[in-house]
C-alpha cells in the first residue's frame, strides 16, 4: 500500500523561507508530485520529481531522496498569496497509470 | 481550451436524492480521473477512464456510485440515494495526450463540485 505523511500545519512570515517535508512508503515508486490548493479551489501542479535531487522552479524548489522515501518543498521569499494547502502525492507503478496517492496536505499560513 | 471544467460548482441535496456531476476534461487528454476530497484530507481516488473505458474503480466507490464517459470526452459521476457521508468535494482530473509517453505526468484538476447532503 501507500503511506504518505506530511505536517498538518505550518506558519511563516512574509519574505521568509519555509520547507515542507513529506515522507512516503510505496510498493512501486513512480514519481513524486507537489500540488498547491487554495481553499475551495482546484489543486494546481507545482513540481514533479522522479530522480533524486533538487528541482528548482522560480521561488519553489522540490527535493527527492528515493532511498529515504523523503521529499521536501522549499518556498522562498514567501508572499501572502502563498497561504494555501500543499499536497504531496506519489504515483505507484503497481497501480493505475496516472493514479495519485495524496497526503493530507500541509496548511501553510503566511503572516505579514 | 481553458482547462478542466466541472459543473455544478456547488450542490446541496436532501438525503436520499440522486445527484449527477459533469466533468469536461482538456480536449486532447485521453485519461480522466475522479477523486473525492473531504475537509482536511487529500484527494482520494475514485475511478479512472482511458478514453471511454472505465479501467479501475476504488473500493470507495459503492454500488450507489456510477461513472460514465460515453464518447471518451466528458464524464459524469452519479450518486444515487445520497447519504450525509457523501458530502465532500468531487474533483475531476485529466492527463495524457495520445502518443505521449505512458509515464506519470502532470494531472490537471478541475475546480470540483462541492456536494452537501442535508
Amino acid at each position: 500500500g501507500q503511506n504518505i505523511d506530511q505536517p498538518t500545519e505550518m506558519t511563516a512570515t512574509e519574505g521568509a523561507i519555509v520547507q515542507i517535508n513529506c515522507t512516503y512508503q510505496t510498493s512501486g515508486f513512480n514519481g513524486l508530485f507537489w500540488y498547491q490548493q487554495h481553499a475551495g479551489e482546484a489543486p494546481t501542479f507545482l513540481s514533479y520529481n522522479v530522480l533524486d535531487g533538487l528541482e528548482e522552479k522560480g521561488r519553489f524548489s522540490s527535493f527527492l531522496s528515493r532511498s529515504k522515501g523523503y521529499s521536501y518543498l522549499l518556498l522562498k521569499e514567501l508572499q501572502m498569496k502563498d497561504s494555501a494547502s500543499y499536497l504531496c502525492a506519489v504515483g505507484d507503478r503497481g497501480s493505475t497509470l496516472g493514479r495519485l496517492y495524496f497526503g493530507r496536505g500541509t496548511q501553510l499560513t503566511v503572516w505579514p | 481550451d481553458t482547462g478542466v471544467s466541472q459543473d455544478p460548482r456547488h450542490k446541496i441535496t436532501k438525503r436520499g436524492q440522486n445527484v449527477t456531476f459533469r466533468c469536461d476534461p482538456i480536449s486532447e487528454h485521453n485519461r480522466l480521473y475522479w477523486y473525492r476530497q473531504t475537509l482536511g484530507q487529500g484527494p482520494e481516488f475514485l475511478t479512472y477512464f482511458q478514453n471511454e473505458a472505465q479501467l479501475e474503480k476504488s473500493r470507495l466507490l459503492s454500488d450507489r456510485f456510477s461513472a460514465e464517459r460515453p464518447k471518451g470526452s466528458f464524464s459524469t459521476l452519479e450518486i444515487q440515494r445520497t447519504e450525509q457521508g457523501d458530502s465532500a468535494m468531487y474533483l475531476c482530473a485529466s492527463m495524457g495526450s495520445p502518443g505521449a509517453p505512458l509515464l506519470n505526468t502532470e494531472a490537471f484538476f478541475g475546480q470540483g463540485t462541492r456536494l452537501t447532503v442535508v
